[in-house]
Formats: structure tokens, sequence, C-alpha cells
């Protein structure tokens, strides 16, 4: 597709379950940011791929969570056993380079 | 640290009037910045961005932007508010490896 593309869009989850999210980027496009947006709060950055380059994860809260991006493209942020303080909306974004970003509609993640 | 605050969370105006939505950073070194907007139900976009040149920047609806090195300030402004501008405006600034986002302002529109 011609945008950037996320699933599930809604999960909902049992406390110590593991859920994995998908982004798809836009071809061509060599940055993906992770970023999560809870209830009244603003994007908080997770994690950044750029091309080859070893990612920042410098913004992922804990051990419990962690992300890879396979080929430049497809990227999987997972969160293993899951606390309901993880619920939020994680939005993936990506760019060309030095510039817009680019966002997915979000997985709305509910941690029960 | 890198940080970026929008002082505001909230800002009520009447139609018609004026707003200035601000933006702060904390950064030594270069960097480059947006305003995005996301609208209800809606995702977010991209409103304008300075990535350098003219530190006034503008958006196709009306709203501008002054990145101010000195105060390291990115403050967005539009003279004169339409109901269609209810949303919420994030500010975000590019460091060296990330774009951080600050916590948004929800600007309300009243008749």
């Amino acid at each position: 597709g011609a945008g950037v593309s996320q699933s599930p869009s809604n999960k909902v989850t049992e406390k110590g379950k593991d859920v994995e999210l998908r982004c798809d980027p836009i071809s061509g496009h060599t940055a993906l940011y992770w970023y999560r947006q809870s209830l009244g709060q603003g994007l908080e950055f997770l994690i950044y791929f750029q091309g080859n380059s070893a990612p920042d994860k410098s913004g992922l809260p804990s051990d419990r969570f962690s992300a890879e991006r396979t080929g430049g493209s497809v990227s999987t942020l997972t969160i293993q056993r899951t606390q309901q303080e993880d619920s939020a909306v994680y939005l993936c974004a990506s760019s060309k380079g030095v510039g817009e970003l680019f966002f997915g509609e979000g997985s709305r993640l509910t941690v029960l | 640290a890198q940080s970026v605050t929008q002082l505001d969370s909230q800002v009520p105006v009447f139609e018609e009037a004026p707003v200035e939505l601000r933006c702060n950073y904390s950064s030594s070194v270069s960097v480059y910045l947006f305003w995005y907007v996301q609208y209800p139900n809606q995702g977010l976009q991209l409103l304008l961005k300075y990535l350098s040149g003219s530190t006034l920047v503008e958006s196709i609806n009306g709203f501008e932007a002054e990145f101010n090195k000195s105060q390291t300030s990115f403050h967005l402004r539009k003279p004169s508010v339409h109901i269609s501008d209810t949303a919420e405006y994030f500010c975000a600034v590019g460091f060296e490896t990330k774009i951080i986002f600050g916590s948004g302002t929800r600007l309300s529109i009243r008749p």
C-alpha cells in the first residue's frame, strides 16, 4: 500500500501474556520509529531504526520491550509479560532520511 | 537531556480569534523542528516543518511558526482560527538520531 500499515489495529490481552505488533513502512523509507501514545500523554519515543545502523533503543521503558526490523523493512514490536500500564496506542512512523514522518493508524493495546 | 516542552495542555479560543501554541526544546546541537496535528479520530499528520533556511515557515491552512534559536522555541501561531482547526497539536524536534515529541496541546474553538 501507499501508507504505513500497522496490525493489529486493536488488541486486547490478559496481563502476563506476550504481544507482537507489526509495522509495514512505506517502501523506500529507511527510517522507522515506534512511539507510544497514552491517554492524556504525548508521544513517547520508544525506538528508532535507520538503515543498517544499530537501532536507538533509548526509549524502551523496560527489558520486556523489544523490537526488530527485518531486511530493512517490516518491524515487529514485542512486549513480554504485559502489564496494565502497557495499555496505549502504539504508533509506527517511517521517513526517507531527515524530514516528514508518515504515521500509521496505530495499534491500540488493552491489557486487562 | 534532550526534551520538548509544550507549556499548555489545553487552549480554548473563540472562533476568528488569534492563537499561539508554545513549544520550547532543550538541546546544544542543531535541530530540525516540526508541528504535527491530530484531528479527532484521525492519525497524525505534518502541519509544517523547519529544516534550514528562513526561520519563518507556513502551512497551507494559515498556520505559521518561527524558529528562534536563542530562545530555543518554535511557537505555532494563527491570526484567525476556524472551527475546523479543533485538534491536538504536537511539537516535535529532531535531534541527532531521533525525533522527540512534546506532550501536545489541545486546541478547542468556541463559536
